[in-house]
């Protein structure tokens, strides 16, 4: 199997606050892990991709000092969101590589900022 | 920068009726794959594919690759209730494992 936890589901915060979002790969080693964010009824958007022992690749436009990535260890990656505002609240979903071209994807963590 | 447009944006259909859904790229893709997210949920992978011209079955689904590696496109037979969510197809560039999203096909089947 290749299942990807993320903790927490859902997360209500007060605005300013920071929030830690993991993504686990629970029966496989993770290299590589990839931060999506997905608005309602919208499609995914690759924030960054996430690699273990070294720093976060991210995508253009999206504020590195903002959404903090940490790849600690071959089965965890934290995005954190810091300084939240009500417009970053989304869906936030990770995915981690087991093969090549091969992403399994987590539940996904629903973020509102208050 | 690449992009994958995808269509239709929404289906309905009948219980028993085909559905497709399909999926165009901007560039020259080295791989495209397919997920099913269901309400509420996260994408499900369904299936890669990789060489052009390839055509993959699942059950009722059949996936096919352009031969220009260019589009692709899902096709569900005699759809079921059980079908029904979001599919995404999204698709990778040379050696990159960055995938872009199309912005889905939402399927609803009524029984």
């Amino acid at each position: 199997g290749a299942v990807v936890s993320q903790h927490p589901s859902r997360v209500i915060c007060k605005s300013g606050t920071s929030v830690k979002i993991e993504c686990r790969s629970l029966d496989f080693q993770a290299t590589t892990m990839f931060w999506y964010r997905q608005f309602p009824k919208k499609s995914l958007m690759l924030m960054a991709t996430s690699n273990e022992g070294s720093k976060a690749t991210y995508e253009q436009g999206v504020e590195k000092d903002k959404f903090l990535i940490n790849h600690a260890s071959l089965t965890l990656s934290t995005l954190t969101v810091t300084s939240a505002h009500p417009e970053d609240s989304s869906f936030y979903i990770c995915s981690a590589r087991k093969r090549a071209y091969e992403q399994y994807f987590g539940p996904g963590t629903r973020l509102t900022v208050t | 920068g690449q992009q994958v447009m995808q269509i239709p944006q929404y289906q309905h259909v009948q219980e028993g009726e085909d559905f497709t859904t399909y999926c165009n790229s901007s560039t020259t893709l080295s791989n495209i794959q397919w997920y099913k997210q269901r309400p509420g949920g996260h994408p499900v992978f369904l299936i890669q594919l990789v060489k052009s011209g390839e055509v993959k079955k699942q059950k009722r689904l059949t996936f096919q690759f352009g031969e220009a590696k260019k589009n692709s496109s899902l096709h569900i037979t005699a759809t079921q209730t059980t079908d029904v969510g979001t599919y995404f197809c999204a698709g990778s560039q040379g050696g990159s494992e960055k995938l872009v999203f199309g912005k889905g096909t939402k399927l609803t089947v009524n029984p």
